[in-house]
């Protein structure tokens, strides 16, 4: 059973259009949420979320967590090709416990 | 710049060798980890660390052991390596509660 899902799998879209990916997670000893993009290469670090309601934002990325349904989301506005990745979800939980990732939506931005 | 880096980018081994995938970190981080990632099943963890000397086995650590002699580096051997290990695998390190800062990866391929 998985611990962190995260929906769609993959998805493709075009240049300008506007994305949301979703992370759900059970409730245990939860301390944050993260999320990371990967190219071809290592994960990098995006957003660390532990308040509910409250948006991160990076240019045309943000992200926000609702901690009484579980999930978070992962919006990209304005999409562009340089976006075309994995994005992983990955829930921490306290006690310094390792972080456990869900299996990543793979986004495909075409011209 | 701070920054994980692992000792090969690819590397082609042949079953029943010994492998050796090392890791270093530069940012005097207690925690390191060893993740392998394949299609389809994400992020898998293998080992972590909290502190030197110290290890602790994660989800899938049949087939491996590793090695932390000094705070800065990290190692993952494969004791005798099969083709069900071909893989791309990520060393991660972190400080405290903080997150994740992957290295680039090594992609095994076992034949």
């Amino acid at each position: 059973e998985d611990k962190v899902v995260q929906s769609p799998l993959s998805l493709v879209v075009h240049e300008g259009d506007t994305v949301t990916l979703n992370c759900s997670y059970e409730v245990t000893n939860f301390r944050s949420l993260l999320w990371y993009k990967q190219e071809k290469k290592a994960p990098t670090f995006l957003f660390m979320l532990t308040s509910s309601g409250i948006e991160k934002k990076s240019g045309r990325l943000s992200s926000i967590l609702d901690k009484k349904e579980l999930f978070s989301i992962l919006n990209i506005t304005a999409t562009q090709t340089g976006d075309s990745a994995i994005y992983l979800c990955a829930r921490g939980d306290s006690g310094n416990t390792p972080l456990v990732f869900g299996k990543g939506t793979r986004l495909s931005v075409i011209a | 710049d701070v920054k994980v880096t692992q000792s090969s980018r690819y590397l082609v081994k042949r079953t029943g060798e010994k492998v050796f995938l090392e890791c270093v970190q530069d940012m005097d981080h207690e925690n390191m980890f060893w993740y392998r990632q394949d299609p389809g099943l994400g992020l898998r963890l293998i080992y972590f660390s909290y502190d030197v000397k110290m290890k602790e086995k994660g989800d899938i650590p049949e087939g491996y052991s590793v090695s932390r002699e000094k705070k800065e580096r990290f190692s993952l051997i494969l004791e005798s390596a099969s083709t069900n290990q071909t893989s791309m695998y990520l060393c991660a390190s972190s400080l405290n509660l903080g997150p994740y800062l992957f290295g680039p990866g090594t992609r095994l391929t076992v034949t």
